[in-house]
């Protein structure tokens, strides 16, 4: 089974909906990053998260991390075509050290206007 | 303030060729990092500097080798490409570890 799985793979949203991405993991986050990825680009940092019930928001971007630390949501409100790309978490698992990130394969987000 | 800059941004090899894939970064990060990226799967980490003079190897370092000369480099080099190093190449460095990381654009690398 995955160490590390995102949901949806895919998700295609029409303009002005809402959505959620999932991060889900088997062991314990010490550390979870969004990332966005347009084609063809680098992957832009998103957001980071640390504590269990942690919630940090960039303007309609909002993410948070469980009390458990095994699972990160991310929140889009009222999308917009500029948020289509794909999203990425990767998770820190071993106790602070990003030697050791585990990347998620990634949820592609499609925005009809 | 460039960030971290990847060249080339396409290549293609012949098998058993040789190439290096440059990085730079101009934020004085003492972490840098190369990652594979393939179609479906998550980043791979192929090695990784923790400053000027110290690498490592990540999870998936056979084929390659790099070094840190100086803080705001670290190449990569593949020797004697092989189809299976077909891949996206992400560069990247953080001032801290944890802590972000900042990527490259990449470099698509195609070897036949």
């Amino acid at each position: 089974s995955q160490e590390l799985e995102q949901s949806p793979q895919s998700l295609i949203v029409q303009e002005g909906k809402n959505l959620t991405i999932n991060c889900t993991s088997s062991k314990t986050l010490y550390g979870l990053y969004w990332y966005k990825q347009k084609y063809g680009e680098g992957l832009i940092f998103l957001m980071m998260l640390q504590k269990g019930g942690e919630e940090k928001s960039h303007e309609k971007i909002t993410a948070k991390l469980d009390e458990k630390k095994q699972q990160s949501s991310l929140h889009i409100t009222a999308s917009q075509p500029s948020h289509a790309g794909i999203y990425l978490c990767g998770a820190d698992r071993s106790g602070g050290s990003n030697y050791k990130l585990t990347f998620g394969k990634g949820t592609l987000l499609t925005v009809n206007p | 303030n460039a960030g971290v800059t990847q060249t080339p941004k396409f290549r293609i090899l012949k098998i058993g060729q040789s190439m290096t894939l440059q990085c730079a970064q101009d934020m004085n990060h003492n972490y840098m990092y190369w990652y594979r990226q393939d179609p479906g799967m998550g980043l791979k980490l192929i090695y990784y500097s923790v400053g000027a003079g110290i690498t490592d190897k990540g999870e998936v370092p056979n084929g390659y080798n790099v070094s840190r000369s100086t803080t705001e480099d670290f190449p990569l080099r593949l020797e004697l490409a092989a189809p299976s190093q077909t891949s996206v190449y992400f560069c990247a460095s953080s001032y801290s570890s944890p802590g972000p990381l900042h990527f490259g654009n990449g470099t698509r690398l195609t070897v036949t």
